[in-house]
């Protein structure tokens, strides 16, 4: 989910379990989202992205699904391994955003527990 | 594969001071970004440039700041009189083709101004 300040939204998860990560994007113009996976100390890196034109798409044990009337998107992770311990963002595009600028969510931590 | 990749990793500066971070982007990419992340906070955006221009910038890019790719393979962001809260993470990002199309971020460059 979406979170604040410091405070990040952190979910636990038990390893081989699914997990899924939640986000509430601002506005309704978007049509362009993307996952991103930051471990500590490093830079954002790209899990999968999706267009609204299509309500689910599938990666590597990854989907991600759209569902724009509520503006909501999530990330579902199957299997989930000790190497999907990370912060989770979701980032968005905006038609018009004048130089195609990503605006960021609060991002989750995923704690895999072996 | 390719990579952005930024140096350096860690910057130490006094208050008042210039500071230069440095990035390479990965080599076809046309469209050029730097966000920024304070501790524990969102990705934040700051500029971006294509066609050796700004094409955007957010409200955190004030005169303090300015971007410049000095040949044909570097990207800068000059901080030229640093302030306490410019102590962030600075991120690097480049994308092919712009709009709906992803960013490919750096490992980040940890700026501390004393």
């Amino acid at each position: 989910g979406e979170s604040v300040g410091l405070h990040l939204p952190t979910l636990s998860v038990q390893e081989g379990d699914n997990s899924i990560i939640n986000c509430a994007y601002s506005n309704s113009a978007s049509d362009y989202f993307i996952w991103y996976k930051q471990e500590s100390g490093k830079g954002p890196q790209f899990i999968i992205d999706i267009r609204s034109n299509m309500d689910k798409r599938q990666g590597q044990r990854v989907t991600v699904l759209l569902n724009k009337t509520v503006k909501h998107l999530s990330l579902q992770i199957a299997a989930t391994q000790p190497g999907d311990s990370a912060v989770y963002f979701c980032a968005e595009n905006s038609p018009g955003a004048a130089g195609n600028k990503l605006t960021f969510g609060g991002g989750t931590r995923v704690l895999v527990k072996p | 594969e390719p990579e952005v990749t930024q140096t350096p990793s860690h910057q130490v500066t006094q208050m008042g001071q210039e500071v230069i971070l440095r990035c390479v982007p990965i080599s076809n990419h046309l469209y050029f970004y730097w966000y920024r992340q304070i501790l524990g906070q969102k990705v934040e955006f700051l500029v971006s440039f294509y066609n050796n221009e700004i094409s955007e910038k957010s409200e955190i890019f004030d005169d303090q700041f300015s971007v410049e790719r000095p040949d044909g393979s570097n990207f800068t962001l000059k901080i030229r009189s640093t302030k306490l809260e410019d102590s962030a993470m600075y991120f690097c990002a480049s994308g092919t083709s712009g709009y709906q199309e992803t960013q490919y971020f750096g490992p980040g460059t940890r700026l501390l101004v004393l």
